[in-house]
């Protein structure tokens, strides 16, 4: 079974860094691309970031370009999100993705709450 | 970017009705689209990719089509487990965008 486990989430003053990460189990990580949503609070959901399946590659939306860095770790199965230069409008829950049949967002973790406050 | 926009907002029906919700894209984005749905609390789920492929365990009153910049879901026997916010993706080029969602209620 197909398993995404996020954390690393909390509260965090504007400016300040944070980072999240995402344990993966149930199938063979190395294999995949992956990506992270998020959803601010009573909003709808909205693409950060992907990564290939060797972490050759990867994509930002661009509110996040230069302050977010997506990265893995093939050998301990785990994803990261590092956010640097956090903005109230990032206040968000941040879900772990996989794909599945060459498209997106097939799986999802339980989500990490981010509040950017001071 | 490619805008995707999502009709109605919200919609109210009744167990049993036959749904159908639309998507549209500002440009062409083929058939690389997916359906989402979101229950309250809950995180999302895949109910349908590359527009018309329903995902494994996703009853089959869920129906997607389209290709384009017209696309749509289809829920052809509304059950009291249905009612959730529907949400289209488009993965044809970066940045991959969500619709504004569809909520779906019960009278």
């Amino acid at each position: 079974e197909v398993q995404l486990v996020e954390s690393g989430g909390g509260l965090v003053q504007p400016g300040r860094s944070m980072k999240l990460s995402c344990a993966a189990s149930g199938f063979t990580f190395s294999n995949y691309g992956m990506a992270w949503v998020r959803q601010a609070p009573t909003k709808g959901l909205e693409w950060v970031a992907t990564i290939s399946y060797d972490g050759s590659s990867t994509y930002y939306r661009d509110s996040v370009k230069g302050r977010f860095t997506i990265s893995r770790d093939n050998a301990k199965s785990t994803l990261y999100l590092q956010m640097n230069s956090l903005r109230s409008e990032d206040t968000a829950t941040y879900y772990c993705t996989r794909g599945a049949n060459w498209s997106p967002f097939a799986y999802w973790g339980q989500g990490t709450l981010v509040t950017v406050s001071s | 970017n490619t805008v995707m926009t999502q009709s109605p907002t919200s919609m109210f029906t009744s167990v049993g009705d036959r749904v159908t919700m639309s998507c549209k894209a500002s440009q062409n984005v083929g058939i690389n689209v997916g359906w989402y749905q979101q229950k309250t609390g809950q995180s999302p789920k895949r109910l349908i990719y590359w527009a018309s492929n329903r995902d494994t365990g996703v009853p089959d009153r869920f129906t997607g089509s389209g290709s384009g910049t017209d696309f749509t879901l289809t829920i052809s026997n509304m059950q009291a487990e249905d009612p959730a916010i529907y949400y289209c993706l488009q993965h044809n080029s970066y940045p991959w965008t969500f619709g504004g969602g569809t909520k779906l209620e019960l009278k």
